[in-house]
């Protein structure tokens, strides 16, 4: 079965501080997809990043970064230096090749200033 | 670069009534899935298809019903609405069933979404 979990249902932060928001799945696949978006007010789902289960090189993009774990299947992003801009909803994803994308529950982000 | 079109972006119906929405996916994309978020949930996966074919199902009601054209675009038609279909309604397209292969890289791409409020 596939499963992913966002423990984490709605943080808030004050501008300017680094967040976390934490991703868990399950999978039996050895080969398999992990993708981060995130969705605004407006209502969009914007892609941020795409992980394959062969690379667990982290990654950082300006302040975003991301800490892949197979040892603890975690897929976690961090956000550094927080902005209102980034209040949102963020969707942890998992897929499995071949197959639809699964997504978790969510994580809404509310960054205040 | 081309993006996944939806259309309508907004569509207001009266409950039992019937709507039609259309994905237009990236040229070149071969495989076509269709979302359901409710107010407050998650993307949740409908089907998908792939060369025409359906390749994959979810938790779609049987008063829905989709396909993919030979021009690769994809309609779902949902009848009988209810006041709990209410939803964005989100079509995405891959290559390759989204593989990551000689054809794929596995990234899947979504449209904006269709906004369906049943009244």
């Amino acid at each position: 079965a596939q499963k992913v979990t966002q423990a984490q249902t709605e943080i808030s932060v004050v501008e300017k501080e680094d967040v976390t928001l934490d991703c868990v799945y399950e999978t039996r696949d050895t080969t398999y997809y992990l993708f981060w978006y995130k969705q605004p007010p407006s209502g969009e789902l914007v892609f941020l990043i795409r992980r394959n289960s062969f690379d667990e090189q982290n990654e950082i993009s300006g302040r975003y970064s991301w800490n892949f774990q197979k040892s603890t299947s975690s897929f976690n992003f961090t956000i550094t230096a927080s902005q209102v801009v980034d209040s949102a909803v963020y969707f942890c994803a998992l897929k499995r090749s071949g197959y639809a994308l699964n997504f978790g529950k969510g994580t809404s982000l509310l960054v205040t200033p | 670069a081309a993006g996944v079109i939806q259309s309508p972006r907004h569509l207001i119906k009266e409950k039992r009534e019937t709507a039609t929405l259309k994905c237009y996916p990236i040229p070149r994309h071969d495989t076509v899935y269709w979302y359901q978020q409710g107010p407050g949930q998650d993307p949740q996966f409908l089907i998908s298809f792939y060369e025409k074919m359906q390749s994959d199902k979810g938790s779609i009601p049987d008063r829905f019903s989709a396909q993919q054209f030979s021009d690769y675009h994809s309609e779902l038609n949902m009848s009988s609405l209810e006041l709990g279909d209410s939803a964005l309604y989100f079509c995405a397209s891959s290559e390759d069933r989204g593989r990551l292969s000689e054809w794929g890289t596995g990234e899947l791409f979504f449209g904006e979404g269709s906004r369906l409020t049943v009244l």
